[in-house]
């Protein structure tokens, strides 16, 4: 599949264990946040999204927590399986307009 | 739904050459965004279109790169000569205002080779 980035940053974990990938965003004024996961091969898929206006917002085993006072912005995924290895993006964005990406983490699964 | 469509999937050419890449948004949505992912880069918005009109081109690297959006269901993204460099994944993305959110779904892309 498609080559996403060989020096990224990787996060390995074992099957069944709790994942936090990290995210640094750059602008203040932000006022929105997405994470996504990009399997080999496939375009970004969304995971979850979060408002500046909160500072945590849970879905199905996974749950974002954004800290605007040093704009970082995580992702935690519970009881990680092998189907959720993958690069994990952060994007923010202002009003409407288009996403800026970050530059990605891999996650890897040991089962 | 199908998604968003791009199209060739892979396209492999030479540098000279004109490239076109397709796209097909989701039914409904009226913004749509070109991206570029490379290894040094990671993921690059180079343009972006409200209501089939652009927005936003300040990412298009160059006068080589252009993109129409004729009708609401339907953009290109070409490369006029292609160089080596211009070597990467394209994705189109695209999104609607009436989902009280701003996510933006992508297509599956298109690998570009420039030899």
């Amino acid at each position: 599949g498609e080559s996403v980035g060989l020096h990224l940053p990787t996060l390995s974990v074992q099957e069944g264990d709790n994942s936090i990938i990290n995210c640094a965003y750059s602008n203040s004024a932000s006022d929105y946040f997405i994470w996504y996961k990009q399997e080999s091969g496939k375009g970004p898929q969304f995971i979850i999204d979060i408002r500046s206006n909160m500072d945590k917002r849970q879905g199905q085993r996974v749950t974002v927590l954004l800290n605007k006072t040093v704009k970082h912005l995580s992702l935690q995924i519970a009881a990680t399986q092998p189907g959720d290895s993958a690069v994990y993006f952060c994007a923010e964005t202002m009003g409407r307009r288009a996403l800026t990406f970050g530059s990605g983490t891999r996650l890897q699964v040991q089962p | 739904d199908a998604g968003v469509i791009q199209s060739p999937r892979h396209e492999v050419t030479e540098m000279g050459q004109e490239v076109t890449l397709r796209c097909k948004p989701i039914s409904g949505h009226n913004s749509l965004f070109w991206y570029r992912q490379t290894m040094m880069r990671g993921l690059e918005l180079l343009i972006y279109f409200n209501n089939n009109v652009p927005i936003d081109d300040s990412g298009m690297p160059e006068d080589r790169f252009s993109a129409k959006m004729p009708n609401a269901s339907f953009s290109t993204l070409k490369i006029q000569p292609s160089e080596p460099r211009d070597s990467a994944v394209y994705f189109c993305a695209s999104s609607s205002p009436g989902q009280g959110s701003y996510e933006q779904y992508f297509g599956p892309g298109t690998r570009l080779t420039v030899t």
